[in-house]
């Protein structure tokens, strides 16, 4: 049961524009999210969060819009470089009894990212 | 301020042999430890999670162990490797405070033959 789905499994955008990447979840659960951006052969590099208390947090070029209703996620760059073209995996985090998680994160199979010059 | 190694970058190993790979975080203390596989074209799955020195907690049910012998230090093995083992191994830690968000090592690409 995949509970933290990325249905493109590729994006092409153009450099200064914005890329928009979506997640979507089924666990209600899920209470925390984040965006990681991984490059081949290293590990996933965290970028941005967002608690399920918000809507909307940003830094920099970077924004993530959280819409509890539909759940759904997004992440906007903006504007787009090439640097940015990676893969971008979502996670999602819920606490469990006791209001406790240990940090346990589900990820989605990422999408993949090219900016061009 | 905090670092996380994993070793070796790329393993290359023969069905039916034993695995180790090992993580260690430096720069803080009484992580929370995880280590995660991606398989081809798939996301990161969690296999093992660790809140202290000897508590083991598994995700799924697999040929693979975890151990936590020192604090700071995370031990992913196999007594005999499958072929369904192949994968990217990646190790990460998360502040026992905060638990999010996780930082992850550089992995282990482990190829079976």
């Amino acid at each position: 049961d995949q509970q933290v789905k990325q249905n493109s499994p590729s994006l092409s955008v153009q450099e200064g524009r914005i890329s928009i990447l979506n997640c979507d979840y089924t666990n209600s659960m899920f209470d925390y999210f984040l965006w990681y951006k991984k490059y081949p052969a290293e590990g996933p590099t965290f970028l941005i969060s967002i608690s399920s208390i918000k809507d909307k947090n940003e830094d920099g070029r970077f924004t993530v819009f959280l819409n509890k209703s539909a759940k759904h996620l997004s992440l906007h760059i903006v504007p787009s470089q090439p640097g940015d073209s990676a893969v971008y995996f979502c996670a999602a985090s819920a606490r469990g009894a006791g209001g406790t998680s240990y940090g346990k994160l589900t990820f989605g199979q990422g999408t993949i990212l090219t900016v061009h010059p | 301020s905090q670092t996380i190694h994993q070793w070796p970058a790329t393993l290359v190993q023969p069905v039916g042999s034993p695995l180790s790979l090992e993580c260690t975080v430096e720069g803080t203390s009484n992580p929370n430890l995880y280590w995660y596989r991606q398989a081809a074209g798939r996301g990161l799955q969690l296999l093992f999670y660790s809140v202290g020195i000897g508590q083991i907690s598994s995700e799924v049910p697999q040929n693979l162990s975890a151990s936590r012998p020192q604090d700071r230090q995370f031990i992913l093995s196999s007594k005999k490797l499958l072929l369904s083992d192949s994968g990217f191994y990646l190790c990460a830690w998360s502040d026992p405070n905060n638990n999010q968000p996780q930082h992850f090592g550089d992995g282990t690409r482990l190829s079976i033959l």
